[in-house]
């Protein structure tokens, strides 16, 4: 079956530094796209996500990009703290679902002072 | 609101044990689902619900059943737990909605640790 990816399983960064986490989906009847932010010990916390009619969308210092040409979605974290350590996962509508997501595996973001 | 709850927050069963995990959401939420998460990988969908009543299988649906007796409750059983469902699970929850582009985020749990030995 089709399933979303991730490039980069781990991103070390400095605290005040710019993050990219980026991701790969496959099945080009998605359109909606969310990332989850997960804690260590707990569940996933939404971050933001964008539906298939727009290629940007930005939230409080994060922005989605989504580029459905090559099937790329990234999430950008501006000056990055050390509160944003954590797994970030992206996740697909399954092909279109209305409610079925895809997960990916996850990147571990480490911020460092 | 509480959001998303679950009960346990931690079990140890013997291998062929069974129990049943509970999901509780006070958002009104039409769309229940469960999933696990093993190391290394991302979440998988269990089991899933869109109304009460209704629950149909996910990607790992095996030695699980689920039953949504109330819209606010979705219980996941194991009948005969094996130390391959070692595993975090986690509860979420979302909005319906109707129509092309109707997706909504999902509230996740805190979500249960279960070792099977």
């Amino acid at each position: 079956g089709e399933s979303v990816g991730l490039h980069l399983p781990t991103l070390s960064v400095q605290e005040g530094d710019n993050s990219i986490i980026n991701c790969a989906y496959s099945n080009s009847a998605s359109d909606y796209f969310i990332w989850y932010k997960q804690e260590s010990g707990k569940g996933p916390q939404f971050i933001i996500d964008i539906r298939s009619n727009m290629d940007k969308r930005q939230g409080q210092r994060v922005t989605v990009l989504l580029n459905k040409t090559v099937k790329h979605l990234s999430l950008q974290i501006a000056a990055t703290q050390p509160g944003d350590s954590a797994v970030y996962f992206c996740a697909e509508n399954s092909g279109g679902s209305n409610y079925k997501l895809t997960f990916g595996k996850g990147t571990l973001l480490t911020v460092n002072p | 609101n509480a959001g998303v709850t679950q009960t346990p927050k931690f079990r140890v069963l013997k291998t062929g044990q069974s129990m049943t995990l509970l999901c509780a959401q006070d958002m009104n939420h039409e769309y229940m689902y469960w999933y696990r998460q093993d190391p290394g990988m991302g979440l998988r969908l269990i089991h899933y619900s869109v109304g009460e009543g209704t629950t149909a299988k996910g990607e790992v649906p095996d030695g699980y059943n689920v039953s949504r007796l109330k819209k606010q409750n979705f219980l996941l059983g194991l009948e005969s737990a094996a130390p391959s469902q070692t595993s975090v699970y986690f509860c979420a929850s979302s909005y319906s909605s109707s129509g092309a582009g109707a997706f909504d985020e999902q509230f996740f749990g805190p979500g249960t640790r279960l070792t099977v030995l």
